[in-house]
């Protein structure tokens, strides 16, 4: 199995639709991101959270929201989807060294 | 700000050719440095690392060395294989951020038989 598992793997969804997408982790960590990556752009930070009481804006917060449900799981909502959100998103954790993150396998997301 | 550049590609090489992929930062204060890895339809893998200046990552006969001089952080491999074909992603992390990342636009590698 998986150290880090997304649900789904792929999702359509008409605009104006509210959508969630699901991490959760079995590396016993404590630090957990969400990262979109668009062609040319990269991978972009969009929100992150150190512990389960922790939630941070990234880079690119606007129009998403997240919840830490536990220590093993961080989800991200897109509130009222918009087409410009279609992309891969990834779910990643680190321990509080930070010596490496940890990647899920990601979630293509496309808003029609 | 804080940024990284990685060259554009594709690249596209022969088996056993020689890879450099170009990458270079713009960061406050001293960064770790990062290559990631993405296979087709996987996520993205720590390929190597480099947390202070000079020092050397390498794994899998890849390489990238920290050049703080040059703000650069250079992947490369003396013999490319079709199995490396992937997506290559340079990344920064600056100290006392946490675990999060800033990445470059990543590079496409296509090695042909």
């Amino acid at each position: 199995d998986a150290d880090v598992t997304q649900t789904p793997r792929n999702r359509i969804t008409k605009t104006g639709k509210r959508i969630m997408l699901e991490c959760s982790q079995t590396k016993g960590h404590d630090r957990m991101y969400w990262y979109r990556q668009d062609p040319g752009l990269g991978l972009r930070l969009i929100y992150y959270s150190f512990d389960v009481k922790d939630i941070n804006k990234g880079e690119i917060s606007d129009g998403y929201s997240v919840s830490r449900q536990a220590q093993a799981k961080f989800s991200l909502s897109l509130e009222s989807a918009i087409p410009n959100q279609t992309a891969l998103y990834f779910c990643a954790t680190s321990d509080f060294r930070d010596t490496e993150a940890f990647f899920g396998q990601g979630t293509r997301l496309t808003v029609v | 700000g804080n940024s990284v550049t990685q060259m554009e590609g594709p690249v596209t090489l022969s088996e056993e050719a020689f890879l450099t992929i170009n990458c270079t930062y713009t960061a406050t204060g001293y960064p770790s440095l990062f290559w990631y890895v993405q296979y087709p339809g996987e996520g993205l893998q720590l390929l190597l690392k480099a947390t202070k200046a000079d020092d050397k990552g390498s794994n899998k006969g890849f390489e990238a060395t920290y050049r703080k001089e040059t703000t650069s952080f250079h992947l490369e491999k003396g013999s490319v294989q079709v199995s490396d074909s992937a997506v290559y992603f340079c990344a920064l992390r600056l100290t006392n951020q946490g675990g999060k990342l800033i990445f470059g636009q990543g590079t496409e590698l296509s090695v042909k038989p």
